[in-house]
């Protein structure tokens, strides 16, 4: 099983982010999302597709259909500028990570 | 969430093995799911295994079958993760995550744990 993310994507702040985690039939699996800023470890930001921790704001959003999962970032702001990797499990790989995509806030 | 707290640095020859260490706050670890993620440098997330201390089971991923050992100390709230065969493409950052058992996601992250394998 092989996860597709976009190397990078832009947003201008205030503006929304999505990115996208490309997988076949991902909409039938649970989605993970881990926000990692440089130097630190991975935070989760959204499990179980669209669950959120009480301590990430609601900025941040899971939606999950199809062959496309997408974290949504509503009102983009500088501290959220991080690399961002989506995550499954699957029953022949076991926990598998998307490539990553790297957050660039304008 | 839990706190979780790796060793210091390591600085290893090919060849060789490490043993990185990962203590978990709080009186539930035996009940936990204990994962160990890597991180090359400037590269994604590659997951190696879990260990549920409990139970003492333990699930490799396939590339690392053989060549990784997981353990865990009840006593001390603490797990291992042995490599061995260290080559210069097993430099990267070590973490411990308590995963999740049924969704598989890992909620409290240790801080990581640099591994550099060099002549």
């Amino acid at each position: 099983y092989v996860l597709t993310q976009p190397p990078s994507v832009s947003v201008a702040p205030g503006q929304t982010a999505k990115i996208t985690c490309g997988g076949d039939n991902i909409g039938l699996k649970s989605v993970h999302w881990y926000q990692q800023k440089p130097g630190q470890a991975p935070v989760m930001v959204v499990f179980d597709n669209t669950d959120r921790r009480s301590e990430i704001p609601e900025r941040f959003s899971g939606s999950n259909s199809g062959n496309t999962a997408t974290l949504t970032i509503t009102r983009v702001d500088a501290g959220d500028e991080a690399d961002y990797f989506c995550q499954v499990w699957d029953s022949t790989t076991d926990v598998l990570f998307g490539g990553g995509t790297q957050l660039t806030v304008l | 969430q839990v706190q979780v707290l790796q060793s210091g640095a390591e600085v290893k020859t090919p060849g060789s093995s490490v043993k990185v260490s990962c203590k978990a706050a709080g009186n539930r670890f035996r009940s936990y799911t204990i994962s160990w993620v890597r991180q090359a440098p400037g590269q994604g997330l590659e997951y190696m295994g879990r260990i549920i201390p409990m139970f003492g089971t333990t699930n490799y991923a396939q590339r690392f079958q053989g060549r990784v050992t997981l353990s865990a100390d009840e006593s001390t709230n603490t797990a291992h993760m042995s490599l061995h065969g260290l080559t210069i493409e097993d430099s990267a950052l070590y973490y411990c995550a308590r995963e999740a058992p049924h969704s598989h996601y890992m909620d409290s992250w240790g801080n990581g744990t640099t591994v550099t394998v060099s002549s």
